[in-house]
């Protein structure tokens, strides 16, 4: 079965820092991937997305996530975290059935604390 | 507001009673889906539907869950019986029926069992 694995469960940062967040699927074919964030008491928002072309992409408020097929990953990156950014994350995947997809398959999350 | 809407927000029953929830999906979106969330994990699949089809289901949707889509438009979530182990927030999405496209997601229901 496919599934996703998030290797930290906490993060600590202080405002500057920089931060990775690792995310490491298992599945051998086509697959869009997602991370998504929930900041405190609100709704899931998509963070970013990759569906094929420049394994690099960028979303939104500085969040960036290279997709590296080898390594079966899509890390999150910032070069520099705010206060703001204290949420949890979710790395996602589903897959590409060539002309629809399926369900996401959700990790089990990261939650970063940014201290100011 | 045009995002996906859940209600209700809460919900506290009482160990046994049905309750339903509803999910009224981005207007022009086909697909919905349902998830639960339990503390400290991810949001775990349920079912989804594209339009009032009910395509695909988790072995997680015991059969004392049922979910609806009647005319494609909004859903249900009924869980009947309930248990102590049903207590997550239950979340829904939606999204187009293409290639690539992300889920929307509600803010949820809360379901606490006592």
């Amino acid at each position: 079965a496919q599934s996703v694995s998030q290797h930290n469960h906490h993060v600590i940062l202080s405002e500057a820092a920089s931060l990775e967040l690792g995310c490491n699927y298992s599945y051998g074919g086509t697959v869009n991937l997602f991370w998504y964030v929930q900041y405190p008491g609100q709704h899931l928002q998509l963070l970013l997305k990759y569906f094929s072309g420049d394994p690099l992409v960028k979303g939104i408020k500085g969040f960036e996530a290279e997709f590296i097929k080898s390594k079966f990953s899509f890390n999150l990156r910032k070069p520099s975290v705010q206060w703001s950014d204290t949420a949890e994350y979710f790395c996602a995947v589903n897959i590409n059935y060539g002309g629809s997809q399926g369900n996401l398959i959700f990790g089990k999350g990261t939650k970063l604390s940014v201290k100011p | 507001d045009t995002g996906v809407s859940q209600n209700p927000r809460h919900k506290i029953t009482k160990r046994g009673q049905n309750v339903t929830f509803r999910c009224d999906p981005i207007s022009e979106h086909n697909r919905l889906y349902w998830y639960r969330q339990t503390l400290g994990q991810g949001p775990e699949f349920l079912t989804y539907f594209q339009n009032e089809a009910q395509l695909e289901k988790s072995r997680l949707l015991s059969d004392r869950f049922s979910a609806e889509r009647p005319k494609g438009s909004f859903s249900t979530l009924e869980i009947q019986r309930t248990e102590q182990g049903d207590s997550a927030m239950y979340l829904c999405a939606s999204s187009w029926d293409s290639l690539n496209t992300e889920a929307f997601f509600g803010q949820g229901t809360r379901l606490t069992v006592v």
